[in-house]
């Protein structure tokens, strides 16, 4: 496929569960960028990766979140300890790189903690 | 910091009338910025983008936006909307210096084309 692939596109878990979310990004492409959009929100910045820096974290809610990329390909994001307000559509998105490109987005992963 | 903010949670139009969606923002530097729409259970599409250059940028679907840095405005603008434009529309903005690659996204505007 060409586009930016995510997995799985819907997840229900239970308070306290941990849960993995995973984006195959385009291929080529350096730059992968996750946010969260909640009901009625906007999108939030979590965390971003290029190339081989380190990534920027800033955006990451909690220490119950984080992500990797293995291999400058595809990332994984883990919530532990999933809380009710976790809930929301996880969106990953890639990029070639550098400031001036735009971003390419999957679609979504609905997570929904009961 | 940069920021972005879209002061319409709503636009409301009928078809075959211009249509503008409304974007501010606020960099330390000259920005990137970026129009992006949100279909109804689809992804987010790129619509287009301000890199440097001219101030009037097309896109896709027939919209434009225009620079304004005296403003610091980046308004979405079609000359004669569809109802198939209905959609959440978000701005985004970069700033160069600071943050090559993160973008800062609005809280959206949702756009109604009325037939």
């Amino acid at each position: 496929g060409a586009g930016v692939s995510q997995s799985p596109s819907n997840k229900v878990t239970e308070k306290g569960k941990d849960v993995e979310l995973r984006c195959d990004p385009i291929s080529g492409h350096t730059a992968l960028y996750w946010y969260r959009q909640s009901l009625g929100q906007g999108l939030e910045f979590l965390i971003y990766f290029q190339g081989n820096s380190a990534p920027d974290k800033s955006g990451l809610p909690s220490d119950r979140f984080s992500a990797e990329r293995t291999g400058g390909s595809v990332s994984t994001l883990t919530i532990q300890r999933t809380q009710q307000e976790d809930s929301a559509v996880y969106l990953c998105a890639s990029s070639l790189g550098g400031g001036t490109t735009e971003a390419f987005f999957g679609q979504g992963t609905r997570l929904t903690v009961v | 910091a940069q920021s972005v903010a879209q002061p319409e949670d709503q636009v409301n139009v009928a078809e075959g009338n211009p249509l503008t969606v409304k974007c501010t923002y606020s960099v330390s530097g000259n920005p990137y910025l970026f129009w992006y729409v949100q279909y109804p259970n689809r992804g987010l599409q790129f619509l287009l983008k301000y890199i440097t250059g001219d101030n009037l940028v097309k896109g896709s679907y027939g919209f434009e936006a225009e620079f304004n840095k005296s403003q610091t405005s980046f308004h979405l603008k079609k000359p004669s909307a569809l109802v198939s434009d209905s959609a959440l529309y978000f701005c985004a903005v970069r700033d160069p210096n600071t943050n090559a690659g993160k973008s800062t996204f609005g809280d959206g505007t949702t756009l109604t084309v009325k037939p």
